[in-house]
């Protein structure tokens, strides 16, 4: 069975400053992706950044980004400059192929990280 | 581009009645994914579509859960009769074909069984 752990359950950070969301994983497949989701408090899922588990370069989308170790099984989510509008609870999440086909559109998600940024 | 729309936002009812929850997919998009999320058990698959056929429904908690998609443009999750654990956010997704593609998300829609 595939899970993602997150470890922080809340997380705080002040305005401007970086922050490092952990996420580890746990599964035995090797061909697999991993993305990082943001729920703020309107409920909306919206997708931040993506990793491709064959690809050694981290994924970067402008503020955000990824520290993949694939051996360590750990995808942590690295904030920049951090804003007000960053506050939101954040999913790790995990998406793998199998060769029956069996695993499709299987997103596992993590328990999520609350992440406030003070003014 | 218009995302994926769900209706509705909110829907408070009484245990017993019928509850139909609706979502339109991306155009173009061929997956349409059911998500169910709760404190508990945090976001779980209900069910999923491809090309408006239900591929894997091992999620629905019960019989009482059944969702449609009677064309491209739009699916129903539809609860029958609802009971007080039902009560949770409703996600619908879609995706283009390809199992790594990205799900997008609506905006969800917040069920009260009272």
């Amino acid at each position: 069975a595939q899970t993602v752990t997150q470890s922080q359950p809340e997380m705080s950070v002040q305005e401007a400053e970086t922050v490092t969301l952990s996420c580890t994983y746990d599964t035995s497949e090797n061909n697999y992706y991993l993305f990082w989701y943001k729920q703020p408090p309107s409920r909306q899922m919206i997708l931040v950044i993506r990793q491709e588990a064959y690809k050694q370069q981290n994924a970067t989308e402008n503020r955000f980004s990824v520290n993949f170790q694939k051996a360590a099984k750990s995808f942590s989510l690295k904030i920049s400059d951090s804003q007000l509008g960053d506050t939101a609870m954040y999913f790790c999440a995990f998406i793998y192929s199998n060769a029956g086909g069996t695993s499709y559109g299987k997103l596992t998600f993590g328990q999520g990280t609350i992440l406030t940024v003070h003014p | 581009d218009a995302g994926v729309i769900q209706s509705p936002r909110h829907e408070v009812t009484e245990m017993g009645q019928e509850v139909t929850l609706r979502c339109k997919p991306i155009s173009g998009h061929d997956y349409l994914f059911w998500y169910r999320q709760t404190m508990m058990r945090g976001l779980e698959l209900l069910i999923y579509f491809n090309n408006n056929v239900p591929i894997d429904d091992s999620g629905m908690p019960e019989d009482r859960f059944s969702a449609k998609m009677p064309n491209a443009s739009f699916s129903t999750l539809k609860i029958q009769p609802s009971e007080p654990r039902d009560s949770a956010v409703y996600f619908c997704a879609s995706s283009l074909s390809g199992w790594n593609q990205p799900q997008h998300f609506g905006d969800g829609t917040r069920l009260s069984i009272l």
